[in-house]
């Protein structure tokens, strides 16, 4: 089955640091990968999507994310954070039958001032 | 292009009451998904639409929740009895279609909050 981990709950960077989100995915093909950011009272928002075409991704809001078969990981960076990045983001992989998608958990993101 | 639509926002109900959730999807999307999101937790998809049809409702506790996609448009989900645990988040998502193979982007709505006291 299908599986996706975001190590850490709680990511708190300054604003200019690097933002890194990790994620690992558990899948027996080729997956497609997915990161939403979902702001607070809001649904979910894309921001970048893995289709087995380039392995770096480029998103919105300056985010890009490159998959990685041999670590089976596809982590979400930004070179300089900005106060309004603050939000939950997740990570989610497409189901091989009937492509839903299966999320992660969830990393929520705090920038300080 | 007009998003996601959903309603209520929010709701408040006792358990064992009723209570129905309505979503009108992006016009021309054919997949329809409803997802529900609990508390520190990410989405889980309880059901999904191909048109009006059922394309997965594995994990759509079904002896309470029931949901349909009357004219392969707007959907409603409901819950009867509910219960405390059914506390959470309730998101529509709608997508084009399934033809691309999972690689379709899902546009999410808002919404519903449900407080179960």
């Amino acid at each position: 089955a299908q599986s996706v981990t975001q190590l850490g709950s709680h990511v708190s960077v300054s604003e200019g640091a690097l933002v890194l989100l990790r994620c690992n995915y558990s899948s027996s093909v080729p997956p497609y990968l997915f990161w939403y950011v979902q702001y607070p009272n809001q649904g979910l928002q894309l921001l970048l999507k893995y289709t087995s075409a380039a392995t770096l991704v480029k998103g919105i809001n300056g985010f890009e994310a490159e998959f990685k078969k041999s670590e089976t990981s596809f982590h979400l960076t930004k070179p300089s954070a900005h106060m309004s990045d603050a939000a939950e983001y997740f990570c989610a992989v497409s189901d091989h039958s009937s492509y839903k998608l299966i999320f992660g958990s969830g990393t929520r993101l705090l920038v300080r001032p | 292009e007009a998003g996601v639509a959903q309603s209520p926002r929010y709701k408040i109900i006792e358990k064992r009451q009723s209570v129905a959730f309505w979503c009108n999807p992006i016009s021309g999307h054919a997949t329809l998904y409803w997802y529900q999101q609990i508390l520190g937790q990410g989405p889980k998809l309880l059901i999904q639409f191909q048109n009006n049809g059922v394309v997965d409702d594995s994990q759509l506790p079904k002896d309470r929740f029931s949901a349909e996609r009357l004219k392969g448009v707007d959907s409603t989900l409901k819950i009867q009895p509910a219960k405390l645990e059914d506390s959470a988040v309730y998101l529509c998502a709608s997508s084009l279609d399934l033809a691309g193979g999972g690689q379709e982007t899902q546009y999410f709505g808002p919404g519903t909050r449900l407080l179960v006291l």
